[in-house]
């Protein structure tokens, strides 16, 4: 299996415009996990959804961040509009079973930078 | 609530010299604990967990961790240290008790220099 795959792997933009970051699971997982990674915060968890539900979006930081799962092999997280404080890596994760006994598999991240 | 924490933010040993780095926790039932490694420019590996049975738990590259309920414990240990396993190491949680929830708590991260 390639693993979890994540694009775009670098995304650099201005202010105010829209960002699309896109995962694809490993296959046969059920569990999916947006993450974001700064110095200041560390690691925050975002949303995640199970069997393409999803289930806790606590962790999204305002209305300009959008989730979704159409299908078991895809997700997008969206960030419209984009500000500066939004510059980050995100990572998505994937799991199969009881993602808390479960060990999650990350992908290599998307480094964004909004100007 | 379940919270983790990584109180040291570095530690640095010497190749060869073995390596501790530090996990507390706190959650209102048994825990669920992982460890779990961030290379440069790389997304999160696993490591090791616990989740019932032996206290000492081993895992990939010849790192272990031992679980201590009394005090609320899991320290990432290794006998001797490479200076490829230099990388951020984070800790995480899960309360068996938090029903409503999957999610895992990460600590702060520790990161890890081993010096030649």
């Amino acid at each position: 299996d390639a693993g979890v795959i994540q694009s775009p792997r670098h995304e650099v933009t201005e202010m105010g415009q829209e960002v699309t970051l896109r995962c694809k699971p490993i296959s046969g997982h059920d569990y999916l996990f947006w993450y974001r990674q700064t110095m200041m915060r560390g690691l925050e968890l975002l949303i995640y959804f199970n069997n393409n539900v999803p289930i806790d979006d606590s962790g999204m930081p305002e209305d300009r961040f959008s989730a979704k799962m159409p299908n078991a092999s895809f997700s997008t997280l969206k960030i419209q509009p984009s500000e500066p404080r939004d510059s980050a890596v995100y990572f998505c994760a994937s799991s199969w079973g009881l993602a808390g006994k479960e060990t999650q598999y990350f992908g290599p991240g998307t480094r964004l930078l909004v100007l | 609530a379940q919270s983790v924490a990584q109180p040291e933010d570095q530690v640095n040993v010497a190749e060869g010299n073995p390596l501790t780095v530090k996990c507390t926790y706190s959650v209102s039932g048994n825990p669920y604990l992982f460890w779990y490694v961030q290379y440069p420019n790389r997304g999160l590996q696993f490591l090791l967990k616990y989740i019932t049975g032996d206290n000492l738990v081993k895992g990939s590259y010849g790192f272990e961790a031992e679980f201590n309920k009394s005090q609320t414990s899991f320290h990432l240990k290794k006998p001797s240290a490479l200076v490829s396993d230099s990388a951020l190491y984070f800790c995480a949680v899960r309360d068996s008790l938090s029903y409503n929830t999957d999610k895992l708590i990460f600590g702060t991260g520790t990161r890890l220099q081993v010096f030649p």
